[in-house]
């Protein structure tokens, strides 16, 4: 079966960098982008940016551009999503998310929870 | 950005009755909608994808439509289980939004 797992939750300091991973199973690895989105305490779902497994290409948010980087493993079928720079407002549970082209996210991983306090 | 706005925010029914939530694009999306369920530290569920189709495995008494700027997700016999936040997806145009969601309480 289809399965997206996530690297467990963090905690850092502002100004310092985090880096997600997201294992995936059970369905061809580049048939399907895999995206990025957060969801802050209490707020709505805010999507920073995919990668498409095919080649590595990525395409990230105007607001994350600059601080964020993704890249893949296609021999462990990972994908990973870097952010830099980190300030409270980043304090967010992240989840990774598969679709294909325009088509909605039908698949999730469980999410990682990234706490950034001082 | 294409702003979504759901309405209400939130809403409380009893078992058995029909409830529907609203999404509204500030443009038109043509039919690139998603509906989404999600239960307190869960990860979102797809519901309904393409505005109006129903993903493998959900229930029947969930149904979307809708087309341009105006969307609904309905659900005809709420049960106990249907108690979660739900939210719209436009994927028409780059980024996705999200609604800011409603919360659908069971009385």
């Amino acid at each position: 079966q289809v399965q997206l797992v996530q690297s467990g939750a963090e905690v850092k300091k502002p100004g310092a960098s985090v880096k997600l991973s997201c294992k995936t199973s059970g369905y061809s690895f580049t048939n399907y982008y895999l995206h990025w989105v957060r969801q802050a305490p209490g707020q709505g779902v805010e999507w920073m940016g995919l990668i498409d497994p095919r080649g590595g290409t990525t395409r990230d948010a105007q607001k994350f551009q600059g601080r964020i980087s993704m890249s893949r493993d296609t021999s462990t079928r990972t994908v990973y999503m870097e952010l830099f720079s980190l300030t409270d407002e980043d304090t967010a549970v992240y989840f990774c998310a598969r679709a294909k082209l325009s088509m909605a996210f039908d698949y999730w991983g469980q999410g990682t929870l990234v706490s950034v306090s001082s | 950005d294409i702003q979504l706005t759901q309405s209400p925010s939130f809403l409380s029914a009893s078992v058995g009755d029909r409830v529907t939530i609203t999404c509204r694009a500030s443009q038109v999306i043509n039919s690139y909608l998603a509906w989404y369920q999600q239960k307190p530290g869960k990860a979102p569920r797809l519901l309904i994808y393409g505005a109006s189709t129903l993903e493998s495995g959900v229930p029947s008494r969930f149904s979307g439509s809708g087309s341009g700027t105006e969307f609904t997700l309905a659900i005809s016999s709420l049960q106990p289980d249907d108690s979660a936040t739900y939210f719209c997806q436009q994927l028409n145009t780059y980024p996705p939004t999200f609604g800011q969601g409603t919360k659908v309480e069971i009385k």
